[in-house]
């Protein structure tokens, strides 16, 4: 299995503002993804961290948005961007490895923006 | 298109009752099935998965579920609740080889004294 830390755990912002979350994996991996979980909710795919290139952004979601790097395989981050209340929720990165087809998850970004 | 369904956004029982939490999922592929536990302010750990061979799945915590391809469900049990299983259930569906999860509302397994 993998080994995800997912920094920072919390934060509270002002609107207008930014925050970058950041996602190490122990290991190298082949996906990482990055999840949206607003209060009592299911999870909502935001994009797919592709290593070396663009990421790929679900409907709904754009870059300008939600910047999302992968310089190397076990690293990647999420930027939230000119947040709004709106933007509160809890931010997930997973990762998996070709070949194994399972998700293993951060323990979470819970953000409040005021 | 894949897409699942969880019955019963909460669920209630007694500690030492049998938990049964429901998936049901539709899919145009044999899929791949997974149960995910999220405790209060944690990720998501992995509980069970089911891809291909034996249908019945044996997971972490005393858990299982069975596939059954007829019914097209995926339901997760355990024969005795404890009070540490309260939490939110999750069940997923994936297209092998696909890495992206189709993931259900989710369940809260609330465990009465």
């Amino acid at each position: 299995s993998a080994v995800i830390s997912q920094k920072p755990s919390r934060d509270i912002c002002q609107r207008g503002t930014s925050l970058t979350i950041q996602c190490q994996v122990d290991s190298q991996v082949t996906m990482m993804f990055w999840y949206r979980q607003q209060p009592g909710q299911s999870l909502t795919l935001i994009a797919t961290a592709n290593q070396g290139s663009e990421a790929t952004y679900e409907s709904g979601f754009v870059i300008d948005k939600f910047p999302i790097s992968r310089p190397n395989l076990t690293f990647s981050t999420l930027t939230v961007s000119n947040m709004s209340p709106e933007d509160s929720s809890i931010y997930l990165c997973s990762a998996a490895t070709r070949g194994k087809n399972i998700q293993y998850f951060g323990a979470g970004t819970r953000l409040s923006v005021l | 298109a894949q897409s699942v369904t969880q019955l019963g956004s909460h669920v209630s029982v007694s500690e030492g009752a049998l938990v049964l939490l429901r998936c049901n999922y539709s899919s145009s592929v044999p899929p791949y099935l997974f149960w995910y536990v999220q405790y209060p302010n944690q990720g998501l750990q992995l509980l069970l998965k089911y891809t291909t061979g034996a249908t019945l799945v044996k997971g972490i915590n005393g858990f299982e579920a069975e596939f059954k391809k007829s019914e097209t469900s995926f339901h997760l049990t355990k024969p005795s609740a404890h009070m540490s299983d309260a939490a939110e259930y999750f069940c997923a569906v994936s297209e092998p080889g696909n890495y992206q999860l189709i993931w259900g509302a989710g369940t809260k397994l609330i465990i009465k004294p």
